[in-house]
């Protein structure tokens, strides 16, 4: 089944304690995004990547870091995670850039104290 | 302001009514747009999805209307069932660098409710 993974699912955690958030996605997709999800601002785009090793900076970068070792994984890094981005989470992949059916993760609830 | 603007507001009908959700965009660059919907603790899931170069696109009791003269999109819903309670997105895919960059860009989301 053509799936975008995510883990884990809800995390609560506490300012400064560093975490990863892993994504994976099994359809051999190019092009692999993480946004934000907020109340009243919808879904903001954090970082993508375009292909191994190629990774660039979306809307709202700030804290964040990403890395696209291989195809299928493209973890999320909050070095040191602030109240600021508690969020709902979502990693998403498509074939390239210019392929517009997108595939989404579950989601990642991430509560920051 | 937004680019792809939906004001998050509720439509709610009746089972068996159809349902419009409209969407207003402002980059004229735009070659391709996509509804999402989202059900609540879910990811957004693919819905149907139009190129520029079309008007008008039928899926499976969906629709989806572009009318580029206007910059409007929507999504009609035939025979809405209790199922179709969701919000829905619409997404626009611009070129943001001499085409080596495409994006999506994401409306706020208009929230579906179906009464039994």
């Amino acid at each position: 089944e053509a799936q975008v993974t995510q883990n884990p699912r809800y995390l609560i955690t506490v300012t400064g304690k560093k975490l990863t958030v892993t994504c994976s996605q099994n359809m051999n997709h190019e092009y692999m995004s993480w946004y934000r999800q907020d109340p009243g601002l919808g879904l903001r785009q954090i970082y993508y990547s375009m292909n191994v090793e190629v990774t660039d900076k979306g809307d709202v970068p700030e804290g964040y870091k990403v890395s696209r070792k291989e195809k299928r994984n493209f973890p999320l890094i909050l070095e040191s995670p602030s109240p600021n981005q508690t969020s709902l989470y979502f990693c998403a992949s498509r074939t390239g850039h210019k392929s517009g059916e997108q595939y989404f993760g579950p989601g990642t609830r991430l509560t920051v104290t | 302001g937004e680019s792809v603007g939906l004001h998050l507001p509720t439509l709610s009908v009746q089972e068996g009514d159809n349902s419009i959700i409209n969407c207003a965009y402002s980059n004229s660059a735009s070659d391709y747009f996509i509804w999402y919907k989202q059900e609540s603790g879910k990811g957004p899931q693919f819905i149907i999805d139009i190129r520029s170069n079309m008007d008008k696109r039928q899926g499976q009791r969906v629709t989806v209307l572009l009318n580029k003269t206007v910059k409007h999109l929507s999504l009609q819903i035939a025979a809405t069932q209790p199922g179709d309670s969701a919000v829905y997105f619409c997404a626009e895919n611009s070129d943001y660098s001499g085409g080596s960059n495409y994006k999506l860009t994401f409306g706020k989301g208009t929230l579906l409710t179906v009464n039994p």
